[in-house]
């Protein structure tokens, strides 16, 4: 079973740079949700989803953009990089019940020189 | 503003020892509360989900409770053993709220 699924893993970007983490799931979710964890910090909310086509802002969406074009992807664009956002970002997903429990990757590791 | 608390931040315990961990949250307007395990380098499992209605939920060794209107919840580890080790976060989910707020976690280490 894949569930939630991560790309890439790791990854090392200069500042300015721009990239598109990706999460995948294939358990029909509807909801789908992407995180942040720093140390300290717990995981924060930056934006989710709660369906095809629509996307909404988290705690902490600013320097992040989404799309959810397929209900199975849901991707974190980053435009243009700083060092603020070195972090491991989380995907999740769930159904719209919400006593049911998220599901989530393995995580990205992200670090902005 | 809903706030998730978890102390302590690390704790270990020999092998075999019953343990408790802890999660105390601000506002008790919740729809549930979560408890997550985390492996270094991986995601979060989740191991038990309460509903605002219950009291508790039980999973083999696990058994974890819910006291709504004094915030906390306990997370009871039966008989620990060294693959329990991992960090322990909890989350709850607010009312008019879609996401899940975190607490930072209790690191657990079982010493064989």
């Amino acid at each position: 079973n894949a569930g939630v699924t991560q790309t890439p893993k790791f990854r090392v970007l200069k500042t300015g740079q721009s990239m598109t983490l990706l999460c995948a799931q294939d358990m029909n979710h509807e909801y789908m949700y992407w995180y942040r964890q720093d140390p300290g910090m717990g995981l924060r909310l930056i934006h989710y989803s709660v369906g095809e086509g629509t996307t909404a802002k988290g705690e902490v969406p600013d320097g992040y953009n989404v799309s959810r074009l397929k209900k199975q992807n849901f991707l974190l664009g980053l435009e243009s990089a700083a060092p603020s956002q070195t972090s491991v970002y989380f995907c999740a997903s769930s159904y719209r019940d919400r006593d049911q429990p998220q599901h989530f990757g393995d995580g990205t590791r992200l670090s902005i020189l | 503003k809903q706030e998730v608390t978890q102390i302590p931040a690390a704790l270990s315990v020999p092998e075999g020892e019953n343990l408790v961990l802890n999660c105390s949250f601000t506002d008790s307007a919740i729809y549930n509360l979560q408890w997550f395990r985390q492996d270094p380098g991986k995601g979060l499992t989740s191991l038990l989900l309460i509903q605002s209605s219950q009291r508790e939920q039980t999973s083999g060794r696990l058994n974890a409770s819910l006291d709504k209107s004094s915030g906390r919840s306990t997370l009871y580890i039966a008989a620990s053993q060294p693959g329990d080790s991992a960090t322990y976060l909890c989350a709850v989910r607010s009312f008019g709220n879609e996401k899940l707020t975190f607490g930072t976690g209790t690191r657990l280490t079982i010493i064989p």
